[in-house]
């Protein structure tokens, strides 16, 4: 079946711009998490959704950054004003439910590679 | 939390088998250790998990410390697609993300 897929693959935006991220999980999914890397940096978690649970922001770098996920499915992450230090590409992941404890799973996307100018 | 521990890079030439240390040693609980890794240019890719026992799957072998404070990653033959960077994961009590630290980067000679 189809993997995690995100859009678009790359996205070159002017400082000050906002710029929407979106990600497709994989059906049947309950979970979905945002992760960034930039450049020879480590993943970084930014967001994770399960279901209809408050999600964790615990990750998100600042108040610029926000996601949704709709009808529990497609997420979107908007940043506002992005900045150069933004640049980076963002990892969509989503897995099959799961509680604590569980065998972590995920299955990534390819990512969107963010170059903001 | 625990914290993992791995080499920053490692070596190694096709058709050899490829051992991949993990330092977990202030592991503690019943929680799973994860393998992923990632590819160039790729999202990362799950690889195995495990508990106490060691673990088999068609990717990797998992062999784990009898006090789980350490594993190994072994890749039986390896190939010039294995080149990647490794990350062993530790569990995060009372969460669900994967911390990713810096991974063992491996290079398969020809």
């Amino acid at each position: 079946g189809a993997g995690v897929s995100q859009s678009p693959s790359n996205k070159v935006t002017e400082k000050g711009k906002d710029v929407e991220l979106r990600c497709d999980p994989i059906s049947g999914h309950t979970a979905l998490y945002w992760y960034r890397q930039s450049l020879g940096q480590g993943l970084e978690f930014l967001i994770y959704f399960q279901g209809n649970s408050a999600p964790d922001k615990s990750g998100l770098p600042s108040d610029r950054f926000s996601a949704e996920r709709t009808g529990g499915s497609v997420s979107t992450l908007t940043i506002q004003r992005t900045q150069q230090e933004d640049s980076a590409v963002y990892l969509c992941a989503s897995r099959a439910g799961g509680g604590p404890g569980a065998k972590n799973i995920q299955y990534f996307g390819a990512g969107t590679r963010l170059s903001v100018l | 939390d625990a914290k993992t521990t791995q080499p920053n890079s490692m070596e190694s030439n096709e058709e050899e088998p490829v051992h991949l240390p993990c330092n977990h040693s202030t592991i503690s609980g019943t929680d799973y250790i994860h393998w992923y890794r990632q590819l160039p240019s790729q999202g990362p890719e799950y690889v195995i998990h495990g508990l106490t026992s060691n673990v088999n799957n068609r990717m990797a072998s998992l062999a784990i410390a009898e006090d789980r404070k350490s594993s190994t990653l072994i890749l039986h033959r390896a190939t010039l697609r294995d080149a990647a960077v490794y990350y062993c994961i530790p569990p995060v009590q009372g969460a669900q993300k994967l911390v990713f630290g810096q991974g063992t980067r491996l290079t398969i000679n020809p």
